[in-house]
């Protein structure tokens, strides 16, 4: 079984700063990939970021990068430069090996606030 | 291209009735899974379909259920409605296995009264 772990429920961050969200996770799958998701008020999920387990390096879209620590079981997303249109509920999110099929693991969430 | 489309929106539904909600995937997508979204559980995984057949299903009781037709539009389906049903129900579609283009629709509120 996979299970993801968001253990900030709120965070604060002032605009145009950096802002670091955790998520650790646990699987027993030797192949998996990791997600993060963006959800605004309105309740449509953005896909942000995307990591698999056998890349060498940590992915990168535009503001948004994933910290991947295979080893610590850790995917943190770090987004630069915040903006007010940043403030939303983000979700780290796993999948199984690549034959298992398509379905994500969430955790539960960490809602962010920019402050202007 | 068009997104992922779902609908209704919204509905309210009296508990004991059913409810049928539609997810129509990204033109070429085959893959439609289905989750459901509550303050409490958070969001968890229902079904997946992949052409035509169920291929991974969640920890859910059979009053959900789902099915996907050949054009790729999947339909879920709970029958009698409880009031721990009210949820946020979003679909998401990929082109196939392991592919990680998962593209969510606007999702369906439900509400159970």
């Amino acid at each position: 079984a996979q299970k993801i772990t968001q253990t900030q429920p709120g965070m604060f961050v002032q605009e145009k700063e950096a802002v670091t969200l955790d998520c650790t996770y646990d699987t027993s799958d030797p192949s998996y990939g990791l997600f993060w998701y963006k959800q605004p008020s309105s309740g449509e999920m953005i896909f942000l970021i995307y990591q698999g387990s056998y890349d060498q390096q940590n992915a990168t879209e535009g503001r948004y990068s994933l910290n991947f620590q295979k080893a610590r079981k850790s995917a943190n997303l770090v987004i630069s430069a915040s903006q007010l249109g940043d403030s939303a509920m983000y979700f780290c999110a796993m999948s199984p090996s690549n034959n298992a099929g398509n379905m994500l693991t969430f955790g539960g969430g960490t809602r962010l606030m920019v402050k202007p | 291209k068009a997104g992922v489309t779902q609908t209704p929106r919204y509905l309210i539904k009296t508990r004991g009735q059913q409810v049928t909600l539609s997810c129509s995937p990204i033109s070429g997508h085959r893959s439609v899974s289905w989750y459901q979204q509550t303050p409490g559980q958070g969001l968890q995984f229902l079904f997946e379909y992949f052409s035509e057949t169920q291929r991974n299903k969640g920890n859910f009781p059979g009053r959900f259920s789902g099915r996907q037709f050949s054009n790729s539009r999947s339909e879920m389906n709970v029958s009698t409605l409880e009031l721990g049903d009210s949820a946020l129900y979003l679909c998401a579609s990929s082109w196939g296995t392991g592919d990680y283009g998962y593209t969510f629709g606007s999702g369906t509120r439900l509400t159970v009264v």
